[in-house]
């Protein structure tokens, strides 16, 4: 079956640390990966996306990239800022399927 | 522009109570439709979809069941609720078609006692 394993939370860094959230899948056939955010109080957004192997999905200052060999999609983020405060999920999306498998979730908190 | 509401925010009930909670889209028409849950301490698991009025597919066998009366609502019910039906539960939407992009709503905290 299909599965996201996302490293647990919480995290807590100071402003302008780096930021890495780590990801790993498991998927049948080739899917698309997915990097979702909640700002409180807010629905879940789309951050970034991948949809095959190698490519980099960025936004915002975030990046991702698609390691088919690792099967892994890690966040990372240079210089995080206390606006990026918020929950972060990673997802996929089986080549033909129409719905999304979530991770369970990292909450990060910056600090000023 | 295209906005999503769902509500209410939090709920608290009682075991054997019904349960019914409402999502609405505006600003498009013919979405497909969807009801997440997550569960403390795991991941966002899709219950239900819809792509018309009337049509649901369920995802996973449970106490809940889903219905879309009109093009942009999409309702989450429950006529006994459980304790394991406790969780965090999320609307979306998206466009038909391979637009991948999935808005979701702000959520609603249901505490099942």
């Amino acid at each position: 079956g299909n599965s996201v394993t996302q490293m647990e939370g919480p995290v807590t860094l100071s402003e302008e640390a780096f930021l890495t959230i780590n990801c790993t899948y498991t998927a049948t056939g080739y899917p698309s990966l997915f990097w979702y955010v909640q700002y409180p109080g807010e629905g879940l957004q789309l951050l970034l996306k991948a949809t095959k192997a190698d490519d980099k999905g960025s936004n915002k200052g975030f990046e991702a990239t698609y390691r088919k060999e690792t099967t892994s999609f890690h966040l990372e983020k240079g210089s995080v800022q206390v606006s990026d405060s918020a929950v972060y999920f990673c997802a996929l999306r089986p080549g033909s399927a129409r719905q999304l498998t979530f991770g369970s979730g990292t909450q990060l908190t910056v600090l000023p | 522009s295209q906005t999503i509401h769902q509500w209410p925010a939090t709920l608290v009930q009682p075991v054997g109570s019904p349960l019914s909670l409402e999502c609405t889209v505006e600003g498009t028409s013919n979405p497909n439709l969807y009801w997440y849950r997550q569960a403390a301490g795991r991941g966002l698991q899709l219950l239900f979809y819809s792509v018309g009025i009337g049509q649901i597919s369920s995802e996973v066998p449970q106490n809940l069941s889903a219905s879309r009366p009109q093009d942009r609502q999409f309702i989450l019910s429950s006529k006994k609720l459980l304790l394991s039906d406790s969780g965090f539960y999320l609307c979306a939407w998206k466009q038909g078609g391979t637009n991948e992009k999935l808005f979701f709503g702000s959520g609603t905290q249901l505490s099942v006692l």
